[in-house]
């Protein structure tokens, strides 16, 4: 099975922060990739899809890329309301595994 | 409005067994794949199993493979998970989550407030 890995584990950044987080593929899985956040006590949100594609409603400052087995998500400038964990998900082909997740908070 | 309603979850002992549900109202429940995610205490979201829009494709992860099934009754818009052998480690709360895309297993768009699982003697 293809492993999913995310660096850094954890990151604290000051709001205006450009905030970079990364995560591979074990193998390459073209750009089906998605990224979630979760704030704390509260339910998954999908933030990215196709690797780049921004869902419907979130912030702008949110952005993804990548293709393969290397991918990234940006946070142009953080803001308060931005601390959560952010994790990547594969979902070329079963199982459709988790990252295990950055979490992000205000310095 | 597009949303998902668990149910089912519980307090049970070690080889037990629960069935959870998940009630899907607001869209065309029959054309969307569907998925339950787990997270464990204080860690990470990890997928359980997957089921196509017309039930005939499911997967499984490698640790429920075998003691976990997962079901789906179109006609009742519900999704479910028939959880067998429980052990301490398949504690979590359990979030039913809707595939992104018709006709495809693809990125969760929609997921559930989920149900807590607690598998204690």
């Amino acid at each position: 099975d293809i492993q999913m890995t995310q660096s850094p584990s954890s990151l604290s950044a000051s709001v205006g922060d450009r905030v970079t987080i990364t995560c591979r593929a074990s193998q390459g899985i073209n750009n089906y990739l998605a990224w979630y956040q979760q704030k704390p006590g509260k339910v998954p949100k999908l933030l990215i899809y196709s690797a780049s594609t921004l869902q419907s409603g979130v912030p702008s400052r949110f952005s993804g890329s990548g293709s393969g087995t290397d991918f990234t998500l940006t946070i142009s400038s953080l803001q308060p309301e931005d601390v959560a964990t952010y994790y990547c998900q594969k979902y070329n082909s079963a199982p459709f595994t988790f990252g295990p997740g950055t979490k992000v908070d205000i310095k | 409005e597009v949303q998902l309603l668990e149910s089912g979850g519980g307090l049970v002992q070690p080889g037990g067994s629960l069935r959870l549900s998940c009630a899907a109202p607001g869209f065309t429940f029959s054309g969307y794949a569907m998925n339950w995610v787990r997270q464990a205490p204080g860690k990470g979201l990890e997928w359980v199993s997957g089921i196509s829009g017309s039930g005939a494709t499911t997967y499984y992860a490698d640790s429920v493979k075998g003691r976990f099934t997962i079901s789906r009754d179109n006609s009742r818009n519900t999704l479910y998970l028939q959880m067998n052998s429980l052990r301490d480690e398949d504690t979590a709360v359990y979030y039913c989550a809707k595939s992104l895309l018709r006709y495809s297993f693809d990125a969760f768009d929609i997921w559930g407030q989920g149900t807590k699982v607690t598998v204690s003697s």
